[in-house]
């Protein structure tokens, strides 16, 4: 089936340092990839949708300049969060959608436990 | 607005059965996913109903009524590793998953 790649699984960093993760579509090509956020014991919050080739459309309340969002092939999507504060200690997961022609399911990457020290 | 409406948590005991119900009011539809997720994990797939109608996988069932916005999914023969969390999402008009808050199942011996 399906699988989507997430990377790294874990990252320990600085204060003010910036940290990209890495989201990868392995077998189907992805136009539309979603990043998520997820706080301990509390659902999935979507913080940007990701778009090959275009600007990713960022969901209310998320920043923008500090979320970065590249989509630069059909099978790449890079999240980075620049200069990462203690509060942005979360896991983040990517996921893909097959297109909507098959099945339209949703992919989730492992996901990347982030912590800000 | 687009709502989703799931308990928050649920308890059973090992080898019954338990129903995890799900309403949305979206705008639009074009399917409903129950989602599987473990503490620390990523969530994993369990269903997608896009018709009217019960669709049986193994242990796990899933149940749908657009009529009624509403959802269910079944989980028989319950086992210790399926304490986890169950998430029920609806994708809307523009293909967007809506995502309800999810429900912690625990499962007692």
């Amino acid at each position: 089936g399906a699988v989507v790649s997430q990377h790294p699984s874990w990252v320990i960093c600085k204060s003010g340092t910036s940290v990209k993760i890495e989201c990868r579509s392995l077998d189907f090509q992805a136009t539309t990839m979603f990043w998520y956020r997820q706080f301990p014991k509390q659902s999935l919050m979507l913080m940007a949708t990701s778009n090959e080739g275009s600007k990713a459309t960022y969901e209310q309340g998320v920043e923008k300049d500090k979320f970065l969002i590249n989509h630069a092939s059909l099978t790449l999507s890079t999240l980075t969060v620049t200069s990462a504060h203690p509060e942005d200690s979360s896991f983040y997961i990517c996921s893909a959608r097959q297109p909507v022609a098959d099945t339209g399911e949703l992919f989730f990457g492992e996901g990347s436990r982030l912590t800000v020290l | 607005g687009q709502n989703i409406d799931q308990p928050t948590e649920m308890t059973a005991t090992e080898g019954a059965i338990v129903q995890i119900n799900c309403t949305y009011q979206t705008s639009g539809f074009n399917g409903l996913f129950w989602y599987q997720q473990h503490a620390g994990e990523a969530p994993t797939f369990l269903s997608y109903n896009v018709l009217d109608g019960l669709e049986e996988k193994g242990r796990f069932s899933s149940f749908l009524s657009r009529s009624k916005g509403y959802s269910y999914l079944l989980l028989k023969e319950l086992q210790m590793k399926d304490s986890a969390s169950y998430l029920c999402a609806v994708m809307d008009s523009n293909y967007q998953l809506i995502w309800g808050a999810g429900t912690k199942l625990i499962i007692k011996p």
